[in-house]
């Protein structure tokens, strides 16, 4: 199974500032269609996770563009250029490459 | 507007097997391309992907749960069906179930439902 490792656990963040996650995984997750299938999904509390990034760098409908997200092979990162009050939760990669899918630990956002 | 929501028990007993409906809207699973995932989480922990069924009848299963899961679908009433058989109280979770696009695209997610595994 891939290994996904997300770094920090958890961060604390005044809003109108940046937040960064970092994501790694223990294989590549280029794939030979040339796609790299890493996502991003935020849990807000009391709710279903919802998908935020798609293949590394697609913002899913709906999402603002103060999320971004970047990286290849096996070293991703999720960017909140101004965090604001909503966007409190934890959040998840995932890898999509190969079964199982298989997430990362997750990382709490808070803000300070 | 695609919507899904889990329905099964919220309590079940040792040994016993779990059976989880998905029903969705705003989509068909009989279009190329299109599935239906399971994941679960147990309470206070991250996500553990499950299962996944595709418009084709493909099924893929996690290894470490493979065993004691089986994934149908059926088309006509927009519904995917998971058992899961001889649950154990680490099983206690909330299960989503998830639209599936792109091969492994979760994009849509039901509310979940929290299963409890108890004597």
């Amino acid at each position: 199974d891939i290994v996904m490792t997300q770094t920090p656990l958890s961060l604390s963040v005044t809003p109108g500032q940046p937040a960064s996650i970092s994501c790694k995984s223990s294989q590549s997750l280029l794939h030979s269609d040339g796609k790299t299938y890493l996502y991003w999904y935020l849990q807000k509390p009391g709710q279903s996770p919802q998908l935020l990034i798609y293949e590394v760098s697609s913002r899913f409908s709906g999402v603002p563009d103060r999320f971004s997200g970047s990286g290849s092979g096996t070293d991703f990162t999720l960017k909140i250029s101004r965090v604001e009050a909503e966007d409190v939760g934890v959040y998840y990669c995932m890898q999509g490459i190969h079964l199982p899918l298989t997430f990362g630990q997750g990382t709490k956002l808070e803000i300070k | 507007q695609i919507t899904l929501k889990e329905s099964g028990p919220t309590l079940v007993k040792p040994t016993q097997t779990l059976t989880l409906t998905c029903t969705f809207s705003g989509f068909s699973l009989s279009t190329s391309g299109v599935g239906v995932g399971w994941i679960r989480q147990p309470p206070g922990k991250a996500l553990e992907w499950l299962a996944l069924i595709y418009w084709d009848d493909d099924k893929r299963y996690s290894p470490s749960l493979k065993s004691r899961l089986t994934i149908t679908k059926d088309t006509s009433k927009n519904q995917v069906v998971l058992t899961m058989t001889n649950m154990d109280p680490v099983d206690t979770a909330t299960y989503y179930c998830a639209h599936v696009i792109a091969a492994a695209d979760l994009d849509y997610w039901g509310q979940g439902t929290l299963v409890t595994v108890s004597s």
